[in-house]
């Protein structure tokens, strides 16, 4: 399996709602991100997790809240949010060592209205 | 703070003719990637350059880098409409948390 999985492809969700998005990888990869990206613009890292924990939070709302359950699965709990966040959100996972790339899920499309 | 800028931005060129799309990147970087994406699509990787001077070509396309200029090329031979898409230059630290740090992009558009 060299893919990454993202789940649900399409969000829409309104602004008192709670939902959350699903990343799995099964690549024996130890860190994972999750990106979000708005239109034409590059995406933008949000957290990493390193084996399990969480490494780097680049200032991101609490109203996002990252999970790393187990070393396959990344979840993205979404609370109260502003229709500001509508973006695709993307997860990536790598091997976390020199030259090991990166491998990108498809992604989720998140409207909030 | 590592900064990567890649010009040009926006570029629409005839099939069947090259060009070039630059990246340069503000610190010393451990890696350097290329990335297509379709619109409303996920990041499709194209090439992974570690090493000055190192060249990986696929297709039409191939990748350049030098790491004393610390710029890297993507050139386009012969272009074809199936090319049309949104490059992504991007480098990584392994200091830094091995995070990923993107260009702007450059939107190709390629004529009939």
């Amino acid at each position: 399996d060299t893919e990454v999985t993202q789940t649900p492809k399409h969000l829409v969700m309104g602004m008192t709602n709670k939902k959350s998005l699903k990343c799995e990888q099964h690549m024996g990869h130890r860190a994972m991100y999750w990106y979000k990206q708005k239109a034409k613009k590059p995406p933008e890292l949000m957290f990493v997790y390193s084996y399990e924990k969480l490494s780097i939070n680049e200032s991101v709302p609490s109203r996002f809240s990252p999970e790393c359950p187990n070393s396959s699965l990344l979840n993205l709990h979404l609370h109260a949010l502003q229709p500001e966040d509508s973006a695709l959100y993307l997860c990536a996972s790598s091997l976390g060592s020199l030259g090991s790339g990166y491998t990108f899920g498809s992604g989720t499309r998140l409207t909030v209205v | 703070e590592l900064k990567v800028e890649q010009n040009p931005l926006f570029l629409s060129m005839q099939e069947g003719k090259n060009y070039t799309i630059y990246c340069n990147y503000s610190t010393t970087s451990d890696r350097l990637y290329w990335y297509r994406q379709d619109p409303g699509k996920s990041l499709e990787s194209l090439f992974v350059l570690l090493s000055n001077g190192a060249v990986k070509q696929e297709g039409r396309l191939m990748a350049s880098l030098d790491t004393k200029a610390r710029l890297s090329t993507l050139h386009i031979t012969a272009a074809v409409h199936d090319l049309s898409a949104t490059y992504f230059c991007a480098v990584d630290k392994e200091t830094s948390g091995s995070r990923l740090t993107f260009g702007e992009g450059t939107q190709l558009t390629v004529n009939p």
